[in-house]
């Protein structure tokens, strides 16, 4: 059973315009929840993260959103750049036993920013 | 600089000849983990570590073996590789704090293999 869900395969956006990726989740143990960014021939990079005691955190032109109560999170890209074009990973964790518990990644989201 | 590096890069091997992937870091990290990436699939833990001589399952352990001999090593043993392990495999790492704040993980930068 998936746990961490990301229902659109790909996305293609025109540059300049807003990306919005999501993401949605099953458990509600989950407290921290992270994007990581991949492009071919490399390992994920990570992008940005929040913690379930926020709604919302921001990283330059990255933003992302948790709705605790919808069991959905959000990436938006604003304005998209061609160098955003890759595959963008969900993942979720939980705290348990003293320490974070391993990730879980969603199967990603293929982006495409048009010139 | 602060990495964590693979080898090799890309394989291609024949059913049921042992392999070893390698992965080391060098940021001191306690944690350590392995992926496998298959189209449709994402990214699917193999094998974690918490600290040197301590390793654990991940949801797909099943034809893979692991050791933790030194914190900053962490090779993927493949002992009668078969084709359904084609796959691209990434190493991480990471800190483990037990304060309660996440620590990201440091990817690899991947091992294509492909089994015959």
């Amino acid at each position: 059973d998936q746990q961490v869900k990301q229902n659109s395969p790909s996305l293609s956006v025109q540059e300049g315009r807003i990306s919005i990726l999501n993401c949605d989740y099953t458990n509600s143990m989950f407290d921290y929840f992270l994007w990581y960014k991949k492009y071919p021939a490399e390992g994920p990079t990570f992008l940005i993260s929040i913690s379930s005691i926020k709604d919302k955190n921001e990283d330059g032109r990255f933003t992302v959103f948790l709705n605790k109560s919808a069991k959905h999170l959000s990436l938006h890209i604003v304005p998209s750049q061609p160098g955003d074009s890759a595959v963008y990973f969900c993942a979720a964790s939980a705290y348990y036993g003293g320490s974070q518990g391993n990730l879980i990644f969603g199967k990603g989201t293929k982006l495409s920013v048009k010139p | 600089e602060a990495q964590v590096t693979q080898n090799p890069r890309y394989l291609i091997t024949v059913t049921g000849k042992k392999l070893t992937v390698t992965c080391s870091q060098n940021m001191n990290h306690e944690y350590m983990s392995w992926y496998r990436q298959d189209p449709g699939l994402g990214l699917r833990q193999i094998y974690y570590s918490m600290n040197v001589e301590v390793t654990d399952k991940g949801d797909v352990p099943e034809g893979y073996k692991v050791s933790r001999k030194e914190k900053r090593n962490f090779p993927l043993i493949l002992e009668s590789p078969s084709p359904n392990q084609t796959s691209l495999y990434f190493c991480a790492s990471s800190s483990r704090k037990g304060t309660g704040s996440y620590n990201e993980q440091f990817f690899g930068p991947g091992t294509r293999l492909t089994v015959l």
